[in-house]
């Protein structure tokens, strides 16, 4: 079966570190993407991770370890305008379809 | 264009009443795919299309759900006789290669 796991409100301060947890368990693995999602809008692409280790963009960082079935979003240096759900989706093997957690949603206080 | 463009941007229909939406894919994205998004985030992967060809539709309630990528039209998603539970966001997204997959809009699709 398929299983994505994150957990549903986190809060953090501006300024501050925050990291998203994602575990999962799907039949086959063929990469994980985070995706952030303001109220009322389209998902837009975070990260995508592939193999394992730390992917860093600019403020953000995404990390997975295929054998724990395990990553996590890593946001820096924290925004108010961050403050939005963040979705771990992962690509099952032999297709191309999202396989989505519910989001965790996050806010940033100033 | 440089975006997926979804439309209508809300759809309101009466239970049993037919509902059609619509997605222009990324110029030069062969692949699309629907998504439904109910409360609390849940997607729901419904279809995805190779160009014209449907690539996988395990997700799609097939007794009255339809879709169809036709070349130099837009793409759709049709629901036939709605029900209450249809009531979600669609959201379509296009890929010009099986990795980061760009997301329209979305359709708001209300069923009173």
């Amino acid at each position: 079966g398929q299983n994505i796991d994150q957990p549903t409100e986190m809060t953090a301060t501006e300024g501050a570190i925050v990291q998203i947890n994602c575990t999962y368990q799907t039949s086959g693995f063929n990469g994980l993407f985070w995706y952030q999602q303001h109220a009322g809008e389209a998902p837009t692409f975070l990260s995508y991770n592939v193999l394992d280790g730390l992917e860093e963009k600019g403020r953000f960082s995404s990390f997975l370890s295929r054998s724990k079935g395990y990553s996590y979003l890593l946001l820096k240096e924290l925004q108010m305008k961050d403050s939005a759900s963040y979705l771990c989706a992962v690509r099952p093997f032999n297709t191309d379809k999202l396989i989505f957690g519910t989001g965790t949603r996050l806010q940033v206080f100033p | 264009g440089e975006e997926v463009a979804q439309t209508p941007k809300h759809l309101v229909r009466g239970e049993g009443q037919k509902a059609k939406l619509y997605c222009a894919p990324i110029k030069g994205h062969s692949y699309v795919f629907w998504y439904q998004q109910v409360l609390k985030n849940e997607f729901k992967f419904l279809i995805s299309f190779q160009n014209e060809n449907v690539f996988d539709e395990t997700g799609m309630p097939k007794e009255r759900f339809s879709a169809k990528c036709l070349p130099n039209s837009p793409c759709s998603l049709e629901i036939q006789a709605t029900k209450l539970e249809d009531s979600a966001v669609y959201f379509c997204a296009s890929s010009p290669q099986p990795n980061e997959q760009f997301f329209g809009p979305g359709t708001r699709l209300t069923v009173l």
